[in-house]
């Protein structure tokens, strides 16, 4: 059964401690993972796609990497604004774009 | 401004009615999903469309229903097949339902049963 799993389910840092958020993953043919960061009460905002063991993508304090059984999403020097939930979703084989995602983890940066 | 609107923002459901939840988007996109969170979990998918007049089941489609008369406009009724409808409900959309489209989501709409 595809099944994506984050770690930790909350984290809590202070402003300017670098740390890593875990998405692990087992689907048959992984075609693309996905990360999003969701403000309470709002939608998921688009962060990264990664689709193959090795990618790298970075945005401000943000970087995104991917293995073959997990990513992970390392924040340089957070600052408070960072807060929020931050979601993985992975596309297996199929032919079209069906999602499953993760619980998400919960960051809460404090100044 | 581009983007999906959902609406409303808060709404509540008496026990045996049905409830419409609205979705628009003026991104031009093909395709529209609708998403259901609850605490704990990840988003399950409820119903899928790739174009106008067609929908598709997702995970949990039981005691939804979906229409998508227009591009710009995909609307979810919770029936009162749903027992557990307390939830909440996230519309998005992509370009095509393609692989690897990433997804714009809208605010989210609250339903509470009463």
């Amino acid at each position: 059964e595809d099944q994506v799993t984050q770690s930790p389910e909350a984290l809590r840092l202070q402003e300017g401690e670098s740390s890593s958020l875990n998405c692990s993953y087992t689907v048959s043919g992984l075609r693309g993972l996905f990360w999003y960061r969701q403000d309470p009460g709002k939608g998921p905002e688009f962060l990264f796609t990664l689709y193959s063991a090795g990618e790298e993508k970075e945005k401000e304090r943000l970087k995104a990497t991917l293995t073959k059984k997990e990513s992970f999403l390392h924040i340089t020097a957070p600052k408070p604004e960072d807060s929020a939930t931050y979601l993985c979703a992975v596309q297996a084989g199929g032919a079209t774009n069906k999602l499953i995602f993760g619980t998400g983890t919960l960051l809460a940066v404090q100044p | 401004d581009g983007g999906i609107t959902q609406s409303p923002k808060y709404l509540f459901r008496k026990e045996g009615q049905n409830v419409t939840l609205s979705c628009e988007q003026n991104l031009n996109h093909d395709a529209m999903y609708w998403y259901r969170q609850d605490p704990g979990q990840g988003l399950r998918l409820i119903y899928y469309s790739q174009i106008v007049n067609d929908f598709q089941k997702g995970d949990i489609a039981e005691g939804y229903s979906v229409s998508r008369e227009k591009k710009e406009s995909f609307p979810l009724t919770v029936t009162s097949a749903q027992k557990n409808p307390t939830a909440f409900y996230l519309c998005a959309s992509s370009p095509s339902a393609g692989l690897n489209e990433k997804l714009f989501f809208g605010s989210g709409t609250q339903l509470s049963v009463l």
